[in-house]
């Protein structure tokens, strides 16, 4: 059962360069969705799909893009790695009821 | 708009000990509730959940009541193991899209 992949697991970047994390799921879930973790702040929303070409933002949307080119694949890519993005990072699908399934994580660190 | 507050961490009990994390809520009409748990070192996963007031909801031996009087959804659970040590998350359903607003979080570490 694999559910959410995630990759990298984790990762240490220099500031200015660009990352893409990448989230594959095999559950067929119309939505998806990546959240950042931090201390004290829970989960945030940065950009979500409903369906397959179709995205939107977030809370905290800002320094971040994402694409839905197929049901399965949900990429976040960072354009220019700034140390406030430093976070674990989670994607998730689920099917709009809210019982959404999560990957592993993706910890990044920007240096 | 939208928001939850839990109560913060960390919350040391021992083992067999009676656990109670509150959660409240702000939020336009009667959303769906969730309890969200997030163990060491994984991404999380759905405790349990109530879609309308009065539900309860319950699983692994964990329980929450849907309280509108109170705007609350308060997890218990009777007698806690060591296991059960991880990181709670209360959380509400946004909108019609399936997208959550969650809490900061509530770390609970249980010692034998």
């Amino acid at each position: 059962i694999a559910g959410i992949t995630q990759a990298p697991t984790s990762q240490i970047l220099a500031a200015g360069r660009r990352m893409t994390l990448r989230c594959t799921q095999d559950m067929r879930h119309n939505a998806m969705y990546w959240y950042r973790q931090d201390l004290g702040l829970g989960l945030r929303l940065i950009h979500y799909s409903n369906t397959a070409g179709t995205t939107g933002k977030g809370e905290v949307p800002d320094g971040y893009s994402v694409s839905r080119a197929n049901t399965d694949d949900f990429p976040l890519t960072l354009a220019s790695a700034v140390p406030s993005q430093t976070s674990v990072y989670f994607c998730a699908s689920g099917s709009y009821t809210g019982e959404l399934f999560f990957g592993e994580g993706s910890r990044l660190t920007v240096l | 708009g939208n928001s939850v507050t839990q109560m913060e961490g960390p919350v040391t009990l021992s083992e067999e000990a009676f656990l109670t994390i509150n959660c409240t809520y702000t939020a336009t009409g009667y959303p769906s509730l969730f309890w969200y748990v997030q163990y060491p070192g994984e991404g999380l996963q759905l405790l349990l959940k109530a879609t309308k007031a009065d539900d309860k909801g319950s699983n692994k031996g964990f329980e929450a009541t849907y309280r509108k009087e109170t705007t609350s959804f308060h997890l218990e659970k009777g007698s806690v193991q060591v296991s059960d040590s991880a990181v709670y998350f209360c959380a509400l359903l946004k909108d019609s899209w399936g997208k959550l607003q969650f809490g900061a979080g509530t770390q609970v570490v249980v010692t034998p």
